[in-house]
């Protein structure tokens, strides 16, 4: 068990429909970086936040977004859903978001998209 | 090129041998390698990390970094039927603000 919390497990949404997917970080972690993981696939980096701010940010639309909060938990949104939304979304917190720091991932929320 | 490439696999090994696993990866400016293990259907959790040339051991896993040849590998000694899961191979840029870059994953099967 790592400590960081992830809620809902599982979430059927369709097509063009809006998703907020909620994450706590481990205790003494201030950062949060939420991944996205398609079938058979690595995790791939969605954005990252320190301290209430996004601190940056991959390849993904502007129609996904998030927030921290003061106690550092954040929200993954996403809006007009897609098919290839389809995936396990998995949120990982660190102490500081160093590039050294070890990453700990929550148990994660699987996302269908019909 | 992708960033950070492992063999898919699936890696089969019996009860006990040594399984090894290899990654490469395309940025030089790459300062921290990270191996996570990702049993089907969970989410990843670390089993090592590296951030110097050499190797670095801790228990049954050893985890090696050549930075001159850019791939990182983790050996599993005594393997055991429980190791069976996807490995997964991440790497953090410099400057990168910690963002992971993950490979695909290569799966490891051991048999009993």
């Amino acid at each position: 068990e790592t400590g960081v919390t992830q809620s809902p497990t599982h979430l059927i949404k369709t097509r063009g429909q809006q998703v907020t997917l909620r994450c706590s970080s481990q205790s003494g972690h201030n950062t949060v970086s939420w991944y996205q993981q398609a079938l058979g696939q690595g995790p791939q980096f969605i954005f990252q936040y320190y301290r209430e701010e996004e601190n940056g940010r991959g390849n993904f639309p502007p129609r996904f977004s998030g927030l921290q909060f003061p106690n550092y938990s954040s929200e993954l949104n996403v809006n007009a859903l897609e098919l290839d939304d389809s995936a396990l979304y998995l949120c990982a917190s660190s102490p500081s978001g160093s590039p050294k720091e070890t990453q700990y991932f929550g148990p994660g929320t699987r996302l269908l998209v019909l | 090129q992708k960033e950070v490439e492992q063999n898919s696999g699936p890696l089969s090994v019996p009860e006990g041998a040594i399984a090894s696993l290899n990654c490469t990866y395309s940025d030089r400016g790459s300062q921290s390698f990270f191996w996570y293990r990702q049993y089907s259907g969970k989410s990843p959790e670390l089993i090592m990390f590296i951030y110097s040339n050499g190797d670095k051991e801790d228990g049954r896993f050893t985890a090696q970094l050549n930075k001159a040849s850019q791939y990182v590998s983790l050996l599993i000694r005594d393997s055991q039927p429980s190791d069976s899961a996807t490995y997964l191979c991440a790497v953090n840029r410099e400057g990168s603000q910690g963002n992971l870059i993950f490979g695909k994953g290569t799966k490891l099967s051991v048999k009993p």
